[in-house]
């Protein structure tokens, strides 16, 4: 069965610098989404993107944060000045429609020291 | 959003049905009902979801109410690795799903 994936499985960064986050989308999906879950907390939405736009953004979502989708395969989201509370897990989602299942990659954990 | 309520936590035994209830009261008439789960260090998997009718799949069925505020996912025999948390969303014609703090299922051998 197809998978989202998503790469790293872990990242270790400082305090102030940039990360990117990758993942892999269902090849036949149109809608992606980011989600992250800090420890011990609910899965939190981030942002969906469909046709090459944000759809929907979150509070969460700020000006640090921002996805892409450069070569219509990968799809990314990048922390530009990490901070010590994006500590998180960071989930990957895709869908072929609206209102159908979404399929989660198993995640990143991002760890910001 | 319109909002779920459902039990913090519940116990099952092996091979006997689960029943896990939800409650959404303030449903609107285009929110799909979705059930998730989410194992230990994973990303959420999707379980079921339903509009008006009942529906039953591989791994599990999904009962709605009449008045479709309220709704019960029912896992039929339980296995230990059906521990994990459920989670039920409603999802209207938007791009994302709400997640709550779900019913943490413990399954006993």
């Amino acid at each position: 069965e197809p998978e989202v994936t998503q790469t790293p499985s872990h990242q270790v960064t400082q305090m102030g610098q940039e990360v990117i986050l990758r993942c892999v989308p269902i090849s036949n999906h149109l809608y992606f989404y980011w989600y992250r879950q800090i420890l011990g907390q609910k899965v939190e939405f981030l942002v969906s993107f469909y046709n090459n736009e944000i759809s929907e953004k979150s509070e969460i979502f700020d000006d640090q944060f921002s996805v892409e989708r450069p070569d219509g395969s990968n799809f990314t989201l990048k922390i530009r000045s990490t901070k010590l509370e994006d500590s998180a897990m960071y989930f990957c989602a895709s869908s072929d429609r609206v209102n159908s299942p979404l399929h989660f990659g198993n995640g990143t954990r991002l760890t910001v020291t | 959003d319109a909002k779920t309520t459902q039990p913090n936590s519940m116990e099952s035994n092996e091979e006997e049905p689960v029943h896990l209830p939800c409650n959404h009261s303030t449903i609107s008439g285009t929110d799909y009902i979705h059930w998730y789960l989410q194992l230990p260090s994973q990303g959420p998997e999707y379980v079921i979801h339903g509009l008006t009718s009942n529906v039953n799949n591989r791994m599990a069925s999904l009962a709605i109410a009449e008045d479709r505020k309220s709704s019960t996912l029912i896992l039929h025999r339980a296995t230990l690795r059906d521990a994990a948390v459920y989670y039920c969303i409603l999802s209207g014609y938007d791009y994302k799903l709400s997640f709550g703090a779900g019913t943490t299922v413990t399954v006993r051998a």
